[in-house]
């Protein structure tokens, strides 16, 4: 069965420092892929996605992804975290040729503490 | 661009009534719409596929007769819970996929919290 997994279940980390939030995919021939962002009591927020061309891929609020197909991972990044990331980051992944659907990730915390 | 509204933002009902949410593409047509369910701290689960003009698609384990699920305009899905219980109680959240360009990006409501007392 397809699945996506996000290995980190929470990620603490003080602000302005780098950041990387793990993402593996189930293997297809041809997968998109992206990363959403839910703030407490709200819905999700695309980051960030990756269709086609080039692997790395950026996105809102200065995050950005690589999409590496031999290990299939799409890891998300960030140089300097803020207070202000603080949410929950949902990896979800739909495959080439489906109607659509998207298979998401457990979700991974991220916590920036002063 | 690509705005998707979802109304209530919150709601709290007795056991054993009916609630409504609505999913509105603000600024697109979307033939297709997505109903998803978070139970707390965890992902979204997929509950049906909602497609405008016909029946929707639901997935394993959700009850059709308990959430039902009309999709009649290119505009707007709706979501009834019928009869909620307390173990109904959770947020749920809308998606609308572009009817035009790549079919495989989803646009987001806000989502909706129910409390059934």
């Amino acid at each position: 069965a397809q699945s996506v997994t996000q290995l980190d279940s929470q990620v603490p980390v003080f602000e302005e420092a780098p950041v990387e939030l793990r993402c593996n995919y189930s293997s297809s021939v041809s997968v998109y892929l992206f990363w959403y962002v839910q703030y407490p009591n709200q819905g999700l927020q695309l980051l960030l996605k990756y269709l086609s061309g080039s692997t790395l891929v950026k996105g809102i609020n200065g995050f950005e992804a690589e999409f590496n197909k031999s290990q299939t991972s799409f890891h998300l990044r960030k140089p300097s975290v803020h207070i202000s990331d603080t949410a929950e980051y949902f990896c979800a992944v739909s495959y080439g040729g489906s109607q659509g659907n998207l298979i998401f990730g457990k979700g991974t915390k991220l916590s920036v503490k002063p | 661009g690509a705005v998707v509204s979802q109304h209530p933002s919150r709601v709290i009902c007795k056991s054993g009534t009916s609630v409504k949410i609505e999913c509105r593409s603000l600024d697109f047509q979307a033939t297709t719409m997505f109903w998803y369910r978070q139970f707390p701290k965890q992902s979204l689960m997929l509950m049906a596929t909602s497609n405008e003009g016909s029946k929707a698609t639901y997935e394993q384990g959700v009850e059709k007769d308990k959430f039902l699920i009309n999709h009649a305009s290119l505009t707007l899905s709706t979501l009834t819970v019928t009869s909620a219980h307390p173990e109904d109680s959770s947020f749920y959240i809308c998606s609308a996929r572009l009817d035009r360009g790549i079919k495989n990006i989803q646009y987001f409501g806000a989502g909706t919290r129910l409390s059934v007392l």
